[in-house]
């Protein structure tokens, strides 16, 4: 079975760095794209940037360039989410996604169950 | 960056009736690379169309997409308890890949 499966939901202080993980199984890691999208609360759907993890290939909107930086392990077959220093306006759901199609930027059929982050003092 | 709206923000309907979601790009999206999304309170998004009309795998056959170019529309024929949800837009054919905001369907 295609799984994402994402880590535990996270408290944070602002100022402080965080790395969420994303592990993918049942699959052929390095050969499709891994995107993430934010998802504050009540609110709808953002895309925030897409890594190949064959050759780490990023793309970034450039809503979130510079905020957050993506990466990705094939050994461990885990992508990530890191920040550097959290905001409160970091709070929100985050979630992993896979296209549908190998080696290619595309609509995403397989989801993580999401990993909720709440930055607050 | 292309800018997705789509219309209504939220729709009030019964079951067995038809809903028609619009979806409108700020630029050509292109080759058609529109897909829907339906997200129910608590879950990921889930995908029901890509390529602007072909359904995803599992999706029932009264959910059907339809556009090209700037105009996307998502219908679904006969609402059945479990639709009632929000549903989203995305492009995938220029980066970066944007969600519109979001029609909230509901009861």
């Amino acid at each position: 079975e295609v799984q994402l499966e994402q880590s535990g939901a996270e408290v944070k202080k602002p100022g402080e760095s965080l790395e969420i993980s994303c592990k993918g199984s049942g699959y052929s890691f390095i050969s499709y794209w891994i995107g993430w999208v934010r998802q504050m609360p009540g609110k709808g759907l953002e895309w925030m940037g897409i890594i190949y993890p064959g050759d780490s290939d990023i793309r970034y909107s450039p809503s979130f360039q510079g905020q957050v930086t993506i990466s990705a392990d094939k050994s461990i077959s885990t992508a990530y989410l890191q920040w550097s220093s959290l905001e409160a306006s970091d709070t929100a759901m985050y979630y992993c996604a896979r296209p549908l199609v190998r080696g290619s930027v595309w609509a995403f059929d397989i989801w993580g169950q999401g990993t909720m982050v709440t930055v607050s003092s | 960056e292309i800018v997705l709206t789509q219309s209504p923000g939220t729709l009030s309907l019964s079951p067995g009736e038809r809903a028609t979601l619009s979806c409108r790009a700020s630029q050509t999206v292109t080759s058609s690379y529109l897909a829907w999304y339906q997200q129910k309170p608590g879950q990921a998004p889930r995908l029901l169309i890509y390529g602007a009309s072909s359904r995803a795998t599992g999706i029932p056959d009264r959910f059907s997409g339809s556009g090209s170019g700037t105009d996307f529309t998502l219908t679904i024929s006969r609402l059945e308890p479990e639709d009632f949800a929000v549903y989203y837009c995305q492009q995938y054919g220029s980066s970066p890949y944007t969600f519109g905001q979001g029609t909230k369907l509901e009861i």
